[in-house]
C-alpha cells in the first residue's frame, strides 16, 4: 500500500520568510496530491492540490511542485505570516474512477514568528 | 458547497459503553465516506471506508466488531465505537469523496 513520508516534523521561520515542506510517496500509481492545513482542534482544510499530469501549481503565496520520477512533492509558502502557523499535512491518493482513499504524511508543525 | 456535518463535536462516555458518531453530506450525495482517527499531535490514520449500501472496508489492524460503520443512505454514514475504553479516546473525523471535504471532527473521551 501507499506510504507517505513528510519532513520536517517542525519548522520555525520568521515572518516574511519562505517555508518549504517535503513529502515522498511510495506508490507510483498515486496521481493526486493534496495539502492540508489543520489548526488546533479543527478539521483539516484543503489549501492546494496537484495532479500527476502537472509539475507545478501556484495559488497566491502557496505553491506545490511534483516530481513523479523521484516520487516527491513539496509545499512552498512565501512571505509567511503569523496566521500561517498550523500543522500542515501532505497526502497521496490514486484516483481511478472508484473510491480514492487518502494516505497522510505525519505532518509538519509550522511556527511563524513576528 | 460540499459540506459534511459531523455530530457530536465532543462526547465523554464511561468505559464499556458505546458511542455513535454521525456524518451527513448536506448538499451532495456521498456514496463513499472515509473515517479517520487522529491522536494528539499525530497524523490522520484511515480506519475504514464506508460504502453506501454495502459493507465497510476496514484498514489493517482496525477491529470491525469494535468500530461499527453503517452507510444506509447517500447522505449519512455512522461510526459506532462499541465497548469503548480509555485507549479509544481520540479525535474521529469523517471525509467525503467529493472535494475531499472533512467533517468537523468528534473528540471522544472515555473515562
Amino acid at each position: 500500500g501507499e506510504n507517505v513520508e513528510q519532513h520536517p516534523s517542525t519548522l520555525s521561520v520568521q515572518e516574511g520568510d519562505s517555508a518549504v515542506i517535503k513529502c515522498t510517496y511510495s506508490d507510483s500509481a498515486s496521481n493526486y496530491f493534496p495539502w492540508y492545513k489543520q489548526e488546533l482542534g479543527k478539521r483539516p482544510q484543503l489549501i492546494i492540490d496537484i495532479r500527476s499530469n502537472v509539475g507545478e501549481k501556484k495559488d497566491q503565496r502557496i505553491a506545490v511542485t511534483l516530481n513523479k520520477t523521484a516520487k516527491h512533492f513539496s509545499l512552498h509558502i512565501t512571505e509567511t505570516q503569523p496566521e500561517d502557523s498550523a500543522v500542515y499535512f501532505c497526502a497521496a491518493s490514486r484516483i481511478s474512477g472508484g473510491y480514492n482513499k487518502l494516505i497522510f504524511g505525519a505532518g509538519t508543525r509550522l511556527a511563524v514568528h513576528p | 458547497g460540499a459540506v459534511v456535518s459531523q455530530h457530536p463535536s465532543w462526547v465523554i462516555c464511561k468505559s464499556g459503553t458505546s458511542v455513535k458518531i454521525e456524518c451527513r453530506s448536506l448538499d451532495f450525495q456521498a456514496t463513499t465516506m472515509f473515517w479517520y482517527r487522529q491522536f494528539p499531535k499525530q497524523s490522520l490514520m484511515l480506519m475504514a471506508t464506508s460504502n453506501e449500501g454495502s459493507k465497510a472496508t476496514y484498514e489493517q489492524g482496525v477491529e470491525k466488531d469494535k468500530f461499527l460503520i453503517n452507510h444506509a443512505s447517500l447522505t449519512l454514514s455512522t461510526l459506532t465505537v462499541t465497548s469503548a475504553h480509555p485507549e479509544d479516546s481520540s479525535f474521529y473525523i469523517c471525509s467525503a469523496i467529493y472535494g475531499y471535504t472533512f467533517g468537523s471532527g468528534t473528540r471522544l473521551t472515555v473515562v
